[in-house]
């Protein structure tokens, strides 16, 4: 049982590279959830999916994409880095009416 | 939407005393109250959550007290131990539903030897 697993754990990009990191759960959570965390600024909630197939943003939610074709995999996509998404990504998922969120280790994120 | 102030960023202590960090939220809908830590470099983890319906928790060394008229909650830390030095987050939410945590800013726990 993995729990929470993230890919990459690292990654450096050029300003208007793309790419995908890839958030996956093996405890058959509904509700997947994408937070990148800044120094100074705790963590901010990007994008979320309460099911396959739907997506909803959060308080942050502009330069990213998001997809969740399967219920144990959540993406989140950047079509054109920016420096200002530099930063460390987590994710995160919980049961359905449930309180606990569990999180990923992260993805740090360097955009240059 | 709901914003969360945690007070204060840093808090030094001596080993052995207790440290006490403050929150308050905007939202009265917001019912789950999770504090988390994080070490560096390290995922958050979950270290004692109360829900609006008790004013207080506790866990061995560690509690949580609520106000839901004032909106503010704490953590309180008894008897610190180095293993205590990190950063702690609290957070707030409807609890069961979809949405997403509002974090505060954190709080770098030192612990003095």
């Amino acid at each position: 049982n993995a729990g929470v697993t993230q890919t990459p754990k690292f990654r450096v990009l050029k300003t208007g590279q793309s790419m995908t990191l890839l958030c996956a759960q093996d405890m058959n959570h509904e509700y997947m959830y994408w937070y990148r965390q800044d120094p100074g600024m705790g963590l901010r909630l990007i994008h979320y999916s309460v099911g396959e197939g739907t997506t909803a943003k959060g308080e942050v939610p502009d330069g990213y994409n998001v997809s969740r074709l399967k219920k144990q995999n959540f993406l989140l996509g950047l079509e054109s880095a920016a420096p200002s998404q530099t930063s460390v990504y987590f994710c995160a998922s919980k049961l359905a009416g449930g309180d606990e969120q569990f999180f990923g280790p992260g993805t740090r994120l360097t955009v240059l | 939407g709901e914003n969360v102030e945690q007070h204060p960023s840093t808090l030094s202590v001596q080993e052995g005393d207790s440290a006490v960090i403050k929150c308050t939220y905007s939202d009265s809908a917001s019912n789950y109250f999770p504090w988390y830590k994080q070490e560096l470099g390290k995922r958050p983890q979950l270290i004692i959550d109360i829900r609006s319906n008790v004013g207080e928790k506790k866990d061995q060394r560690i509690a949580v007290t609520l106000n839901k008229t004032a909106k503010h909650f704490s953590l309180h830390i008894t008897e610190t131990q180095p293993e205590d030095s990190a950063v702690y987050f609290c957070a707030a939410s409807l609890g069961g539903g979809a949405d997403g945590l509002t974090f505060g800013k954190g709080t770098h726990l030192i612990i003095q030897p």
